[in-house]
């Protein structure tokens, strides 16, 4: 495909339930970037993946939070536990060199 | 620190104007500013971006300037036209150990920006 493709793009669940997220970046780009929208926090970065090297979790938001990113490609973020404070945009990018320049649509994540 | 201030929130123009949207930041090892844009139900597009070597950098009707010394920095949208209406944030980061990526950014809150036809 042409962009940064997430799936799904709508996604409701119950309380305490975990959730996956995928991401599937643009071929050849080497980093790749999740971050989070939300009304009140604005846009907040989560985690980012630079080619072989080890990944910045320093957003993740707790130890609820995981992604992984597998054969340099397709990445997939986790959330157990889900709680209401959860409820946002999960948005990715990824680019070749310097910083997140296209991001997906995202997922809207809905706790109730 | 790592704030980034963004204003106004909303901004409205006529259709010809000039937009003009600022950011301040306060960490001073900040060296990549890009500005995004983003339409309802999309995600942030890159627009432009700046590091604090040059003053001021255009892309069309695009222009970031930027004052070191005063730790701001300015889009400035020329000839603003309805199909600009968006959502524009900026942002701040400094370079991963490795200086090869700015994956960490810190965004401002955003500013919603109509244009009137």
């Amino acid at each position: 495909g042409a962009g940064v493709s997430q799936s799904p793009s709508n996604k409701v669940t119950e309380k305490g339930k975990d959730v996956e997220l995928r991401c599937d970046p643009i071929s050849g780009h080497t980093a790749l970037y999740w971050y989070r929208q939300s009304l009140g926090q604005g846009l907040e970065f989560l985690i980012y993946f630079q080619g072989n090297s080890a990944p910045d979790k320093s957003g993740l938001p707790s130890d609820r939070f995981s992604a992984e990113r597998t054969g340099g490609s397709v990445s997939t973020l986790t959330i157990q536990r889900t709680q209401q404070e959860d409820s946002a945009v999960y948005l990715c990018a990824s680019s070749f060199l310097g910083g997140p320049d296209t991001f997906g649509s995202g997922t809207r994540l809905t706790v109730v | 620190q790592q704030q980034v201030k963004q204003s106004p929130q909303s901004l409205i123009v006529q259709k010809g104007g000039i937009s003009i949207i600022n950011c301040a930041y306060e960490n001073t090892a900040f060296d990549y500013f890009p500005w995004y844009q983003q339409f309802p139900g999309k995600g942030p597009a890159l627009l432009i971006a700046i590091r604090p070597d040059v003053s001021e950098k255009k892309e069309g009707r695009f222009t970031i300037s930027f004052n070191k010394s005063a730790k701001q920095f300015s889009l400035h949208i020329m000839d603003s036209q309805p199909g600009d209406s968006a959502t524009y944030f900026c942002a701040a980061t400094f370079p991963n150990a490795g200086g090869t990526s700015y994956g960490k950014l810190t965004f401002g809150q955003g500013t919603i920006l109509t244009v009137h036809p």
